[in-house]
């Protein structure tokens, strides 16, 4: 079964360092991967998807993720952190190969410092 | 744009009542899913329809039933709603053949 982890449940940056938030998955082929990011009170809006091609995918807001085989990682990752990034992201990957179900990780909650 | 409405942001219900959660897509996606989001638990899948009259359970379905009589509405019943019921609900749909969810705003359901 697909599993997907997100090990940090709480990250806390200064406005304008460098992000890195961490996703792992089982899956034996190729997936399909997503990040997606959830504001205080709101639904979840995508950031960014990796389907195949180019391990390095641009998304919204100036986020970028790596997929790495060898490491069955696919990690989110932004230069310069803005306090309107403070919000709780998601890792996703198929949990089966019909009926477009995903499974999501726990999420990691992003608070940002001024 | 892909849209997806729920019926309400905020509800708040007694035990035992029986609850309606409504969800709208405008894009004619035939894949429409019921996730509960709680606290380091993440989204967990409750139910899930691939095209009208059509369900399957998810990972959490006890205590919960749907219908999707249109396309476009997918329903979450609680038949009799419980303390532990209170949490986040999120819709979300996608297409026939794709795995990019686009998510609704979520309803915050309070059962006391």
């Amino acid at each position: 079964a697909q599993s997907v982890t997100q090990p940090d449940i709480h990250i806390t940056v200064s406005e304008g360092a460098s992000l890195e938030l961490r996703c792992n998955y089982s899956y034996g082929a190729t997936p399909y991967l997503f990040w997606y990011v959830q504001s205080p009170g709101q639904g979840l809006q995508l950031l960014l998807k990796y389907f195949s091609g180019d391990t390095l995918v641009q998304g919204i807001k100036g986020f970028e993720a790596e997929f790495k085989r060898s490491q069955s990682s696919f990690n989110l990752r932004k230069p310069s952190v803005h306090w309107s990034d403070a919000a709780e992201y998601f890792c996703a990957a198929p949990s089966s190969g019909t009926a477009s179900k995903l499974t999501f990780g726990t999420g990691t909650r992003l608070q940002v410092t001024l | 744009d892909v849209k997806v409405t729920q019926s309400s942001r905020y509800l708040v219900k007694r035990t035992g009542e029986k609850v309606f959660l409504e969800c709208v897509q405008d894009m004619d996606h035939e894949n429409m899913f019921w996730y509960r989001q709680d606290p380091g638990l993440g989204l967990r899948l409750i139910y899930f329809s691939y095209d009208v009259k059509m369900k399957e359970k998810g990972d959490i379905p006890e205590g919960y039933s749907v219908s999707r009589e249109k396309k476009e509405r997918f329903s979450l019943i609680l038949e009799s709603a419980s303390t532990n019921q209170t949490s986040m609900y999120l819709c979300a749909s996608t297409p026939g053949q794709g795995y990019e969810q686009f998510f609704g705003p979520g309803t915050r359901l309070t059962v006391l």
